[in-house]
Parts: C-alpha cells; structure tokens; sequence
C-alpha cells in the first residue's frame, strides 16, 4: 500500500464547478501538506500549504486537512480552463532542527475543465 | 517562472551511456533536491543537498549520484543508462532543509533512453 493515494482521474467538469480533488495517507508523522498543480511537460508549481489539521484559503482555492480520518482535499470554486492541470498532494513529516523531510506525492489527479 | 533554471530541456542517449543533469537554485536558497516522474512511478524523492553536503536520499539508484557545488549548483550524473531510467528529472530548490514545504521545482529535463 502507498503511503499517499490520490485518484488519478480524469476529471473533467465545466467551467464554474466547484472541484473537489482529494488524497488519503496511512503516515500518521505527516504534519506538513502541500498542494502542487503541474501543466504539461512544466514542473509542479506549489499551490498551497497546510500545517496540521484545519482549512486555509487563496483566492478560490482552499486546502482542508483532516488528521483524524487522514484525508485532505483542495477545493477549486468557480474553476477556469486555465486550471485544466493535473493536481499532485504532496507531504512530510515534522522533525528535528538540523534534519531534513522528505515529501512524500501521491499519483496526480488530472484535471480538465471544459468551457 | 521559479526561479529555478535546468539544463538540458531534452536529452536522447543510448543504454549504457552516461549523462549529466544541471540545475541552479533559485537566489538565495541553500537546499537542492531531485526527483524522478516517471508514468507508473509517479514523483519519486531522489537526493537532497544542503549548502553542499548530501542531507537526505531517497529511492537513488547506486548508478546515480549528486553533487552540490559551493556556488550552489547541482548536478545529477546518471550512468549505465536503461530503457527504464527514461524520465521526467525534476530540480527543486528551498531555503533551508526544514522548510520543505516551499520547494519551487524547475522545468524539468526530459532524458530519453533508447
């Protein structure tokens, strides 16, 4: 079992619906939660980052952790096609000063948003 | 645009060669990372460096190695080259190795094993 699951998709809706992307882990250490878009043939670009549990916001999008039940999601409102990318959660665990943290992707989900 | 700068784009060689990656941080960060996608691997943690010194690996092969430059620019040497080392090679960069969560990738290296 991988330690972060993530639907790859193909999700396609149309312009202006709110999308849901979603990942579970099975790493209760993970503490840090990133959220990456990636068009094609670019390198992932962070998003948006989430300490511990609890929701954050920019602009129409907005990270929600939930550490109990080990999911997270990131919510898309008013979706544009220029948000047609696929989407990569990624995290880490917290440690000790001096010390380094892995980040740990799920798979991707790929996302079309239809005009 | 990151700020983070890899060379070469493309790379097409044959097994068994040797090949050698490049990547310049964005100004001012001290930790370098790379990553391997791959279609059925996903995004895969190679190897970190920090301020020179190797920090943290990850799933590297043996026929892999990295260094980091005292100018802060890394290298990623892959040799022996297989079929299957053909990929998507991924430079990230931060500021220091506790903030992770705030790596900025580059564009990538395409190397195509034939």
């Amino acid at each position: 079992q991988k330690e972060v699951e993530q639907d790859p998709g193909p999700l396609s809706v149309p312009e202006g619906a709110i999308v849901s992307l979603n990942c579970t882990y099975s790493n209760s250490a993970f503490q840090y939660f990133m959220w990456y878009r990636q068009y094609s043939r670019k390198g992932p670009e962070l998003l948006m980052y989430t300490y511990s549990s609890g929701n954050k916001e920019d602009g129409r999008f907005t990270a929600q952790v939930d550490k109990s039940s080990k999911y997270i999601s990131l919510f898309i409102r008013d979706s544009q096609p220029s948000d047609s990318a696929t989407y990569l959660c990624a995290m880490s665990s917290a440690i000790s000063s001096g010390s380094a943290r892995q980040l740990t992707f799920g798979s991707g989900t790929q996302l079309t948003v239809l005009p | 645009d990151s700020g983070v700068t890899q060379t070469p784009k493309h790379l097409i060689t044959a097994t068994g060669q040797r090949v050698t990656l490049r990547c310049s941080p964005r100004s001012g960060d001290l930790s370098v990372y790379w990553y391997q996608q791959s279609l059925d691997q996903g995004l895969q943690f190679l190897i970190q460096y920090y301020n020179g010194e190797e920090r943290a690996k990850g799933n590297i092969l043996e026929r892999f190695s990295a260094q980091q430059f005292p100018d802060l620019h890394s290298e990623l040497n892959l040799s022996s080259l297989e079929l299957g080392d053909s990929a998507l090679y991924f430079c990230a960069s931060s500021v220091d190795s506790n903030r992770q969560e705030t790596q900025y990738f580059g564009p990538g290296t395409r190397l195509l094993v034939l």
